[in-house]
């Protein structure tokens, strides 16, 4: 069972307009949240990232929000660029334990700007 | 070149044969992943090392044997794959305790035949 769901497997927007990608998740344990960006014949990138204590993490034209009691979260790109096309995964981790940083992804969401 | 190199970057291989993965990076990170990326489906934890020791094997079956002799090389050794195995394999390291710092390679796209 999937423990991290991008239900949209692609969005399309209009350059300047706002993009919102969308992200849910089943475990309660998951105390951070990251999104990352992968371009095609590239590995994914990270993009923005936020804590399970915050409800909001912006930079840029990049902003999370993060709705723990709905397990929702959301990533907003405004103003949408053409070069924003990507797929974006929505990635989740517990308070790891012996150093490493295990990481839960969603399947991604294709977003295509067009100009 | 995001500090994490994989070769090949393209693979294709027949079910009897056996190859490696590998994968480099120089940026003094203590854990590295390897991770599997098929159609349709979410990026796939497969093992973890960390500091050099395997921490995590998640259920993946023994035609896939990793190998990491120290912190900045990580392998995967591949033999009697099946056509389902293709798919694209990304490597990762990060600090510990850092998830800013998790970086991913490019990939190894393998096709199985």
């Amino acid at each position: 069972d999937q423990q991290v769901k991008q239900n949209s497997p692609s969005l399309s927007v209009q350059e300047g307009r706002i993009s919102i990608l969308n992200c849910d998740y089943t475990n309660s344990m998951f105390d951070y949240f990251l999104w990352y960006k992968k371009y095609p014949a590239e590995g994914p990138t990270f993009l923005i990232s936020i804590s399970s204590i915050k409800d909001k993490n912006e930079d840029g034209r990049f902003t999370v929000f993060l709705n723990k009691s709905a397990k929702h979260l959301s990533l907003h790109i405004v103003p949408s660029q053409p070069g924003d096309s990507a797929v974006y995964f929505c990635a989740a981790s517990e308070n790891s334990q012996g150093g490493s940083e295990k990481l839960v992804f969603g399947k991604g969401t294709k977003l295509t700007v067009n100009p | 070149e995001t500090g994490v190199t994989q070769t090949p970057r393209h693979l294709v291989m027949g079910m009897t044969n056996k190859k490696s993965l590998k994968c480099e990076q120089h940026l003094g990170h203590n854990a590295m992943y390897w991770y599997k990326q098929s159609a349709k489906k979410p990026l796939e934890l497969m093992f973890v090392y960390s500091l050099e020791e395997r921490v995590e094997n998640n259920s993946v079956p023994s035609r896939f044997s990793p190998e990491c002799p120290n912190s900045s090389h990580l392998f995967l050794h591949l033999h009697t794959l099946q056509p389902e195995d293709s798919a694209l394999y990304l490597c990762a390291s990060s600090p510990t305790g850092d998830f800013y710092g998790y970086t991913f390679g490019s990939g190894t796209r393998l096709t199985v035949v």
